[in-house]
């Protein structure tokens, strides 16, 4: 299966930005999707786990969610400041592969 | 604070193998919940799974990559290895390692990657 993401959003400071991800086959819910935030020329790293969830340490700012319906996952950035531009990369897995989206590339206004 | 450092040539000449390290330190890669896995980024382009190798030895590779990717485990010494045979040009990467954890199904440690040409 592959995760589609855009190539690129922009939104002002202080915004809420969406960011999506749709699986081509086998439905978003069937497998956990995770978040990972990578600034440039630095390694990614963990904004979400499992659809929702948030690691210790990442605001409260960033948020996810799924619609089974749509076949989708979303990623919620609200209150944006200028340290969230960097690329941002969802992930799922199917119990044999691991597959990341194509990342999105936020720029901050 | 479980640190994973990548260790490996910068340079490798077309059709040669290359061969990356990834020291684990601050933890152990015995760990039941623990996957480690390999991860490239070519320039200007987004993450690519190559391979993860689990607690038990279980291998998992990229279909695209399966036939000339081999990673290995070493839990006595705390670090595990890739080696990817035949490069070419598009082998050129960023490389990163990093920790997997199954129960919540999280790639939550990574590496700061190493940078590997392929030229000849």
């Amino acid at each position: 299966f592959m995760l589609t993401q855009p190539h690129s959003v922009s939104e002002s400071p202080g915004k809420t930005v969406i960011i999506s991800c749709t699986r081509s086959s086998g439905g978003i819910g069937s497998n956990f999707v995770q978040w990972y935030q990578q600034r440039p020329g630095r390694a990614p790293t963990p904004l979400i786990y499992e659809h929702v969830h948030r690691p210790s340490g990442v605001p409260d700012r960033f948020s996810a969610s799924i619609d089974r319906s749509s076949g989708s996952a979303s990623l919620t950035i609200s209150g944006l400041q200028a340290e969230d531009e960097a690329d941002y990369y969802c992930q799922s897995h199917d119990g044999s592969s691991w597959v990341f989206g194509g990342g999105t590339k936020l720029t901050v206004l | 604070q479980l640190l994973l450092q990548e260790s490996g040539p910068g340079l490798v000449k077309p059709s040669e193998t290359l061969s990356l390290t990834c020291f684990v330190s601050g933890g152990s890669i015995n760990s039941p919940f623990d996957f480690w896995a390999w991860i490239r980024q070519s320039p200007g382009k987004g993450l690519e799974w190559i391979t993860t190798v689990s607690y038990d030895g279980t291998t998992y590779f990229n279909p695209s990559l399966k036939s000339r990717v081999t990673i290995s485990a070493d839990t006595s010494n705390t670090h595990f290895s890739l080696e990817l045979r035949s490069v070419t040009n598009a082998d050129t990467s960023v490389y990163y390692c990093a920790k997997y954890r199954a129960n919540i199904h999280l790639f939550d440690s990574w590496g700061q990657g190493i940078p590997v040409t392929v030229s000849s």
